[in-house]
């Protein structure tokens, strides 16, 4: 089973902070990181597929960075707002396993 | 976005019926549907991958005859869990992939088995 950690498991921040948390993967047999934002009643939504070591993509406030390398992650969230409390799943892509193995998620918490 | 519509969202049963869940999607077809399992404070775990006209591909520890994954049309797929006793209870997720090889998941179903 692949091991997938993400960082930390829990995050509460003030309306406007900054914050960012990390997805950690075995880099050797990476093919691709998807991350997905899962808000509570909802279905989860894609926010990102990263390929490329060094790879850097943004949508809105929300910016993710890959190192296949040393096999991490980081999501960052610029000027938190309350709609972004959600849990933050990330998942690699392994071609040993050839299917996406899901982190735990960082459940994040933005109160106003 | 693709959307991905799954039914029923809660569903309680008695130990020992059968429970059918729906996974659409409803603006695209999809050849290719996965579903999920989730035990409380843990991840999304694959059970088994859905082809649209072939038998499923399931995940090691995943009882085939348990739950029962029929693909039928390039829109729908159904996750049956057969005699479904308390163990079986959890959060069950589908999900399609479209082209850029992201994710569309349907909405997830709470199963209780009484």
């Amino acid at each position: 089973i692949l091991n997938v950690e993400q960082s930390p498991q829990s995050l509460h921040v003030q309306e406007g902070d900054s914050t960012n948390f990390t997805c950690s993967f075995p880099s050797s047999n990476f093919y691709a990181l998807h991350w997905y934002r899962w808000e509570t009643a909802k279905s989860p939504e894609a926010l990102f597929v990263m390929t490329l070591n060094g790879d850097e993509k943004k949508k809105g406030r929300i910016s993710a960075t890959l190192n296949t390398k040393e096999g991490y992650s980081y999501l960052y969230i610029k000027g938190s707002q309350p709609e972004d409390s959600a849990t933050y799943l990330c998942a690699p892509y392994d071609v040993r396993f050839v299917k996406l193995t899901f982190g735990q998620g960082t459940i994040l918490t933005v109160h106003p | 976005g693709a959307v991905v519509s799954q039914h029923p969202s809660r569903v309680i049963c008695k130990s020992g019926t059968s429970v059918k869940i729906e996974c659409r999607s409803l603006d695209f077809q999809a050849t290719t549907m996965f579903w999920y399992r989730q035990f409380p404070k843990q991840s999304l775990m694959l059970m088994a991958t859905s082809n649209e006209g072939s038998k499923a591909t399931y995940e090691q520890g995943v009882e085939k005859d348990k739950f029962l994954i029929n693909h039928a049309s390039l829109t729908l797929s159904t996750l049956t869990v057969t005699s479904a006793h308390p163990e079986d209870s959890s959060f069950y997720i589908c999900s399609a992939s479209v082209g850029t090889g992201e994710l569309f998941f349907g909405e997830g179903s709470r199963l209780t088995v009484l």
